[in-house]
């Protein structure tokens, strides 16, 4: 099976600091990857998109390293609404462009 | 605006019935799709659809049936339920082609509990 592994967590960090969490995926040859936000008893929805030369959306920084395959999230000056579970996901190609789901990191932000 | 509809949002069902989770879109998808989700694991895919017609297995198709009549709905049937299939259940539906920058629309959501 296609993995896609992240650690659960929970981070507790405090309001105002800087938290990274990394994601690896097992497929070389998966193409697309993706940070999904999960509030507790709710859908996922998309955080962002993550892109080969890396990109930046406001305090969201999202990393992609091929070579050691593994992506990353990084949320500077966090907010006590940051407080959710990240999804890791990745389009897999060889399972006809399913999307393979990490667990979820635990992001606990206090004030 | 509605997105992606999924019902019911609660269930509890008897070890032995059966029931069918509705879901439907209004976006036009070709792709549509259902999750469960445990906890401590991600999303796992039961079925899923590439258009009207065509269904096939994802990773956990055991015990569920599903059907795709329309492009609209996309029902799940347990078949007959047990204790190891209460989970929370996400419907999902996305254009067929998924790249940067695309992104998958879910349903709230259907919390079943089998007892």
């Amino acid at each position: 099976r296609k993995e896609v592994e992240q650690d659960p967590g929970p981070f507790n960090v405090p309001e105002g600091a800087t938290v990274a969490f990394n994601c690896t995926y097992s497929n070389s040859a998966s193409q697309s990857f993706f940070w999904y936000r999960q509030d507790c008893r709710k859908e996922p929805k998309l955080l962002m998109s993550v892109y080969s030369s890396g990109n930046e959306d406001g305090r969201f920084t999202a990393q992609l390293n091929r070579a050691s395959q593994y992506i990353s999230l990084l949320i500077r000056d966090s907010k006590l609404s940051d407080s959710a579970t990240y999804l890791c996901v990745v389009n897999d190609l060889d399972s006809n462009y399913q999307l393979i789901w990490g667990a979820g990191t635990k992001l606990i932000i206090k004030p | 605006n509605a997105g992606v509809t999924q019902t019911p949002k609660f269930q509890v069902l008897k070890t032995g019935q059966s029931m069918t989770l509705q879901c439907a879109q209004d976006m036009n998808h070709e792709y549509m799709s259902w999750y469960r989700q445990d906890p401590g694991m991600g999303l796992r895919l039961i079925h899923y659809s590439v258009g009207a017609g065509i269904t096939d297995q994802g990773e956990v198709p055991n015990g569920y049936n599903v059907s795709r009549s329309t492009t609209e709905d996309f029902p799940l049937r347990l078949l007959s339920a047990a204790p190891s299939q209460t989970s929370v259940y996400f419907c999902a539906s996305r254009p067929r082609q998924f790249r940067s920058g695309n992104t998958i629309y879910f349903g709230e959501g259907s919390w079943l509990t089998v007892v």
